[in-house]
């Protein structure tokens, strides 16, 4: 089947506006996880959840970040209040199940907040 | 924060040479993993070591792990033009959450 799919691949935000980033894993994984990557890193751990369960968040970066994955499949990530620091590239990886170590990526979502 | 370096920050080699790159990590894993990075695409896992294993084959890659050094290596035999891509490590942590905590990266260019 598919891999994981993001959406929207791109996205332009005003300071201060609230976006909802979306991901969509492959089907039937367990955990899912979000990661951001600014500009010439590596990526870095936002938050986890196996199915619907959140439980990791320690990697969000402030309470303005939000995730949820309310029927264990489908993910957002929202962004209240949008920063200039937030533009990054957001990450989704799920896995098959929990313990699983290999990560399968999504395309990421670039935000550029202006 | 990120978990380590990768070493060279950058590396430029002719098609047909070996291209090896080097990863530091801080704390104690339970494995390490080597994810390509094409430009403007997420993110490909090549390869998986665990912390008892001290290297692993698959195809042109090889990859070492010295644990008492906290440090890994990735080695690439008769690189190709398609293996131009960031390469970045991540570890596996013990005790607790299944995330990856992965490293600044190598940017690989190999030239035609």
């Amino acid at each position: 089947g598919a891999g994981v799919s993001q959406s929207p691949r791109y996205k332009v935000a005003k300071r201060g506006q609230d976006v909802a980033l979306r991901c969509d894993p492959i089907s039937g994984h367990v955990s899912l996880f979000w990661y951001q990557q600014a500009l010439g890193q590596g990526p870095e751990f936002l938050t986890y959840f196996q199915n619907e369960a959140q439980l990791d968040k320690s990697g969000l970066p402030s309470d303005r970040f939000f995730a949820e994955r309310p029927e264990g499949s489908v993910s957002t990530l929202k962004i209240q209040r949008t920063q200039q620091e937030d533009s990054a590239v957001y990450l989704c990886a799920s896995s098959l199940e929990a313990g699983e170590e290999e990560q399968f990526f999504g395309p990421g979502t670039r935000l550029t907040v202006l | 924060s990120q978990q380590g370096e990768e070493d060279p920050q950058a590396l430029s080699i002719q098609e047909g040479e070996n291209a090896t790159m080097n990863c530091s990590y801080k704390t104690s894993i339970n494995n390490l993993q080597w994810y390509r990075q094409n430009s403007g695409r997420g993110l490909v896992h090549l390869i998986l070591i665990r912390s008892n294993e001290r290297e692993k084959h698959s195809g042109r890659l090889r990859v070492t792990l010295d644990t008492s050094k906290k440090s890994s290596s990735l080695l690439i035999t008769a690189s190709r033009a398609a293996d131009t891509a960031s390469y970045f490590c991540a570890t596996g942590t013990q005790g607790g959450s299944e995330k990856l905590v992965f490293g600044k990266g190598t940017k690989l260019t190999v030239n035609p």
